[in-house]
């Protein structure tokens, strides 16, 4: 069965980076897109950026441009998202999600991690 | 980009009825590529509908998805226990973007 499986909650100082892991498994994992979408506490959900985890193309909302760094490595069938110059504001669950659709992206989620709770305070 | 608001910002029902949400986009939703997800608490999101009206593999009948353009509504036949939770919709392709959801709570 597929599976995200995501790395454990973080507590950062602002100004500090924070990098989140995505371990897949169940499917062929440079088949599909890999998301990244945030929630902040009580708050709605928000797209952060997408990976091809076949050629390491990725797309970055406006909003995280020069803040976010999407990776990935195939053999261990993991994505990654790096965020830096935290600030209180990040604070946030933050998910990685796999697209519906194989060999493309729709930005449609079917499948997502845990989440992993990321604290940014001094 | 498209802003999404939804309404009512909370429903209050009892099992059994019915719930109807509504979407409404700042502007027109190309290809009905708007989407409903159900989120519980402490739970990740679950796709339930997309293109607006096509359930996603898995989800029950009794969660349907209607309209086009700018006005789109998630429709819950009969309210289940398990159905009480808060809904967002999306509109996807180039630069998704989410309602502020709906929560469903037992009145």
């Amino acid at each position: 069965q597929v599976q995200l499986v995501q790395s454990g909650a973080e507590v950062k100082k602002p100004g500090a980076s924070v990098k989140v892991s995505c371990k897949a498994s169940g499917y062929t994992f440079t088949g599909y897109y890999i998301h990244w979408v945030r929630q902040a506490p009580g708050q709605g959900l928000e797209w952060m950026g997408r990976i091809n985890p076949n050629s390491g193309v990725t797309n970055y909302a406006q909003k995280f441009q020069g803040r976010v760094t999407m990776t990935w490595d195939t053999s261990i069938s993991t994505a990654y998202m790096e965020l830096s110059r935290l600030r209180s504001d990040d604070t946030a669950v933050y998910y990685c999600a796999r697209d519906l659709i194989p060999g493309g992206w729709l930005q449609l989620y079917d499948y997502w991690g845990q989440g992993t709770l990321v604290t940014v305070s001094s | 980009e498209i802003v999404l608001t939804q309404s009512p910002g909370t429903l209050s029902l009892s099992p059994g009825e019915r719930a109807t949400l509504s979407c409404r986009a700042s502007q027109s939703v190309s290809s009905s590529y708007l989407a409903w997800y159900q989120q519980k608490p402490a739970q990740a999101p679950r796709l339930l509908i997309y293109g607006a009206s096509s359930r996603a593999t898995g989800i029950p009948d009794r969660f349907s998805g209607s309209g086009s353009g700018t006005d789109f509504t998630l429709t819950i036949s009969r309210l289940e226990p398990e159905d009480f939770a808060v809904y967002y919709c999306q509109q996807y392709g180039s630069s998704p973007s989410f309602g502020g959801g709906t929560k469903v709570e037992i009145k």
